[in-house]
């Protein structure tokens, strides 16, 4: 089975803080996404990456950025963190064609104070 | 954006009873509808994946069906149980040049009472 791995649980960040969101996934798969999840909201796309070095903006890029500079290795960056950023970021990883469903990290709580 | 929507947003009920909720997703250029099951404190577990129309799948007491000519989805539950107690998400992938990203309804949070 494919292990996708969110480096923390919870997180607590001041604003104006750089933070950096970590996901690990063991599969070798090409495709990566990050969504962040709100009450009422859903999950809502921010980027996904199919290949080492690619990014794709989602449809709430605003305020992110991203890297993938390996293959197993996908990481959010807020390059300046707000309070409207307080959210529950989830990691996806997925083989190649739209017919395969995501493996999911377990998720990041993170707070902006 | 594509627009998936799920109803209700929530839903109680009692141990035994059965219950439906509902996925409405763009009936045009459709490739795969998928439902996932959250639980609280844990990752989001895939269910289903359906392409075709008329598609139904079956997994213990949880079943879906597929109608993409009308752009829907219905997932059943067969006598809930406290442990199906978990929201519910539909996502809806495209065709063409989408790379396979989903885009997700906001969810149906049930809660199956004791």
């Amino acid at each position: 089975d494919v292990k996708v791995t969110q480096s923390s649980r919870y997180l607590v960040k001041r604003t104006g803080e750089k933070v950096f969101l970590e996901c690990v996934q063991d599969m070798d798969h090409e495709n990566m996404f990050w969504y962040r999840q709100d009450p009422g909201l859903g999950l809502r796309l921010i980027y996904f990456s199919y290949d080492v070095k690619m990014k794709e903006k989602g449809d709430i890029p605003e305020g992110y950025s991203v890297s993938r500079e390996k293959k197993e290795r996908f990481s959010l960056i807020l390059e300046s963190a707000s309070t409207n950023q307080t959210s529950m970021y989830l990691c996806a990883s997925q083989a190649p064609g739209p017919v395969y469903g995501y493996t999911f990290g377990s998720g990041t709580r993170l707070t902006v104070v | 954006i594509l627009n998936v929507e799920q109803s209700p947003q929530s839903l109680h009920v009692q141990e035994g009873d059965s219950t439906n909720f509902t996925c409405s997703f763009p009936s045009s250029n459709f490739y795969a509808l998928h439902w996932y099951r959250w639980e609280t404190a844990k990752s989001p577990e895939a269910l289903f994946v359906m392409t075709l129309n008329g598609d139904e799948k079956k997994k213990g007491r949880i079943s879906a069906t597929l109608n993409t000519k009308e752009g829907y989805s219905y997932l059943y539950i067969k006598g809930s149980q406290p442990e199906d107690s978990a929201t519910y998400l539909c996502a809806f992938s495209a065709g063409g040049t989408s790379y396979g990203k989903l885009t997700f309804g906001q969810g149906t949070i049930l809660t199956v009472h004791p």
